[in-house]
């Protein structure tokens, strides 16, 4: 069954640095989806994509984030200078198959520790 | 944007013993999503329920959309069954789901 993955599962940074996390969604899906979970909390939307643009952005995508379709199979976000705050994990997900365009399917996550 | 609400906040139960887990959403949806998150903190599909009943082994649910909720049935619940249900439904344009806040379950052999 196809299922979207995620790279690294795990990534330590130290604060102020980049970090770019990875996803390659289901391959034919059209939509694609950035979420966290700050640990303990519920899962929050961050950014939806769809034909190469941003289509919708929470007010937690600020100026420091940013997404990315560099090719026909990954999309990336990426942190440019990580604060502690941003500890979480990041779910990538993708929908979009005809009368269930809007079924979103999550990755594994990936565990972003900033130090 | 919609508000999601899930009740309980935690549940605990013996194993073999069924429950309803209820979300509520303040406005009419046109996807609505059950979610188990497992103890490696993965978000596994369980239900997508705009409307009507579904079933899938032991679980089902059911989503009532004119009255803005939606209910998860597990029965004869095992220890593996353990971890935090989330819901979630589409926000105002459709392009993001909001979750509610989850209901950890806990279930003892």
């Amino acid at each position: 069954e196809p299922e979207v993955t995620q790279t690294p599962s795990h990534q330590v940074t130290q604060m102020g640095q980049e970090v770019i996390l990875r996803c390659v969604p289901i391959s034919n899906h059209l939509y694609f989806y950035w979420y966290r979970q700050i640990l303990g909390q519920k899962v929050e939307f961050l950014v939806s994509f769809y034909n190469n643009e941003i289509s919708e952005k929470s007010e937690i995508f600020d100026d420091q984030f940013s997404v990315e379709r560099p090719d026909g199979s990954n999309f990336t976000l990426k942190i440019r200078s990580t604060k502690l705050e941003d500890s979480a994990m990041y779910f990538c997900a993708s929908s979009g198959v005809w009368e269930r365009l809007y079924e979103q399917y999550f990755g594994p996550g990936t565990r972003l520790t900033v130090t | 944007g919609i508000q999601v609400e899930q009740s309980p906040p935690d549940l605990i139960l013996q194993e073999g013993a069924n429950s309803t887990l209820r979300c509520n959403f303040s406005d009419s949806v046109n996807n609505l999503q059950w979610f188990h998150q497992n103890p490696w903190g993965q978000l596994i599909n369980l239900f997508y329920i705009p409307s009507g009943t579904k079933q899938n082994g032991r679980l089902s649910a059911t989503t009532v959309a004119t009255e803005r909720y939606s209910l998860l049935y597990i029965s004869s619940s095992q220890t593996t069954d353990s971890g935090v249900y989330f819901c979630a439904g589409p926000n105002q344009a459709g392009t993001a789901l909001i979750f509610g806040k989850g209901t950890t379950l806990s279930v003892s052999s």
